[in-house]
């Protein structure tokens, strides 16, 4: 079975600085990973995923995440956050076949100005 | 192309009604998964269709169901509400890739029971 960490609950960062939301998977077979934001009485939107190929995956808004299989990590950073991107954040794995996403706990990521 | 759809956006029920949201996906895309998001749960799966056949369900009881129809829309039922059914649903759908099918969300629907 699958499962997914995202190890901070909350993270404060003020404008312009540097943010990485980590998150760590479970999993026995080859995963794909994604990370969705979710904004204020909205659904979800999907930052960036990976799928295959290079680890490094660049997304919208300037967000990117690097898939490191040894460390069973997939974290988001982004080296300037705007107030824009206050959003709760969410790390998500899927397999082939089972027609489904795990989802984290969710990262609510606060920008201060 | 339009995103993916849900009505109502907001429901207010009473324990022990029934509930039935509506999901329309993408244009073109064939399988509409459900899922449930609360603040002591998080986001759960409920259960995924594709062609009208639910290929996988989460650990829901039996109270929770679903289909879909031809079009690919999909609707599910909540029979006999409880209070901690109290949420946001939303639906998702995805174009099939044969392996990793990347899932678009719709809004949501916030249901409230009293």
């Amino acid at each position: 079975a699958q499962s997914v960490t995202q190890l901070d609950s909350q993270v404060p960062v003020f404008e312009e600085a540097p943010v990485e939301l980590r998150c760590n998977y479970s999993s026995s077979v080859s995963v794909y990973l994604f990370w969705y934001v979710q904004y204020p009485n909205q659904g979800l939107q999907l930052l960036l995923k990976y799928l295959s190929g290079s680890t490094l995956v660049k997304g919208i808004n300037g967000f990117e995440a690097e898939f490191n299989k040894s460390q069973t990590s997939f974290h988001l950073r982004k080296p300037s956050v705007h107030i824009s991107d206050t959003a709760e954040y969410f790390c998500a794995v899927s397999t082939s076949g089972t027609y489904k996403y795990i989802f984290g706990t969710g990262t609510r990521l606060k920008v201060l100005a | 192309k339009a995103g993916v759809t849900q009505t109502p956006r907001y429901l207010i029920k009473t324990r022990g009604q029934q509930v039935t949201l509506s999901c329309s996906p993408i244009s073109g895309h064939r399988s509409v998964s459900w899922y449930q998001q609360t603040p002591g749960q998080g986001l759960q799966f409920l259960f995924e269709y594709f062609s009208e056949t639910q290929r996988n369900k989460g650990n829901f009881p039996g109270r929770f169901s679903g289909r879909q129809f031809s079009n690919s829309r999909s609707e599910m039922n909540v029979s006999t509400l409880e209070l901690g059914d109290s949420a946001l649903y939303l639906c998702a759908s995805s174009a099939p890739t044969g392996g990793a099918e990347t899932q678009y969300f719709g809004p949501g629907t916030r249901l409230l029971v009293l």
